[in-house]
């Protein structure tokens, strides 16, 4: 199946820090979204992203979809300890029954 | 409105048993899909609804049986249950297909001995 690299895999960071993930594929994409899931939970949709180019903000939370529309990255400003969880990125395949792929995830630890 | 609900949250099975995973949505969501979720690999499509008395399969569709009779319930069979099936199943559902809002539930840990 297609593959997203998403990297980095793991996070530990102070309160109060800036956060970047990104994720990459060899594939074109006309949709990218970002997950966040916490513990015990499913996934939450963070931000969906349409447009390549497109920079899209959600409060403290960033997204844009590269250019060539094979990449995408997150940016959390200020983190706070909620922001703990696991972050994904996700594509969708419109033409596979909206399937959507997921990247294996970025897992954010905060240290108060 | 509860969104989407899964029962069970827990469940063991012996390779060889059956069972069924519930799954309900109270939002009128006309698609609806199920997951598997497994260390490292991400969600994997098992099965998807584009609405009542329609089904197809997804990426990892083998060993599993889905059906919708009504818009609310997509029930996830497991016919014959292997240990290959041990992971977490989430289902999600969106107002439509092309719709890429998918809210999940919250889960069932399957385990299969």
């Amino acid at each position: 199946g297609q593959q997203l690299n998403q990297s980095p895999q793991s996070m530990f960071i102070q309160e109060g820090e800036d956060v970047s993930m990104n994720c990459t594929s060899s594939s074109i994409f006309n949709t990218w979204l970002w997950y966040k899931q916490d513990p015990g939970e499913g996934p939450v949709l963070l931000i969906a992203l349409y447009k390549a180019g497109e920079l899209t903000s959600n409060g403290r939370l960033t997204a844009q979809f590269g250019i060539t529309r094979k990449d995408s990255f997150l940016n959390i400003s200020a983190s706070i300890p909620s922001d703990v969880g696991i972050y994904f990125c996700a594509v969708a395949h419109l033409n596979a029954g909206n399937m959507l792929t997921f990247g294996g995830g970025t897992r954010l630890m905060v240290k108060p | 409105n509860a969104g989407v609900t899964q029962t069970p949250k827990f469940q063991v099975l012996k390779t060889g048993q059956s069972m069924t995973l519930q799954c309900a949505q109270d939002m009128n969501h006309e698609y609806m899909s199920w997951y598997r979720q497994d260390p490292g690999m991400g969600l994997r499509l098992i099965h998807y609804s584009v609405g009542a008395g329609i089904t197809d399969q997804g990426e990892v569709p083998n060993g599993y049986n889905v059906s919708r009779s009504t818009t609310e319930d997509f029930p996830l069979r497991l016919l014959s249950a292997a240990p290959s099936q041990t992971s977490v199943y989430f289902c999600a559902s969106s107002y439509s297909i092309i719709d890429n809002e998918q809210f999940f539930g919250p889960g069932t840990r399957l385990t299969v001995l």
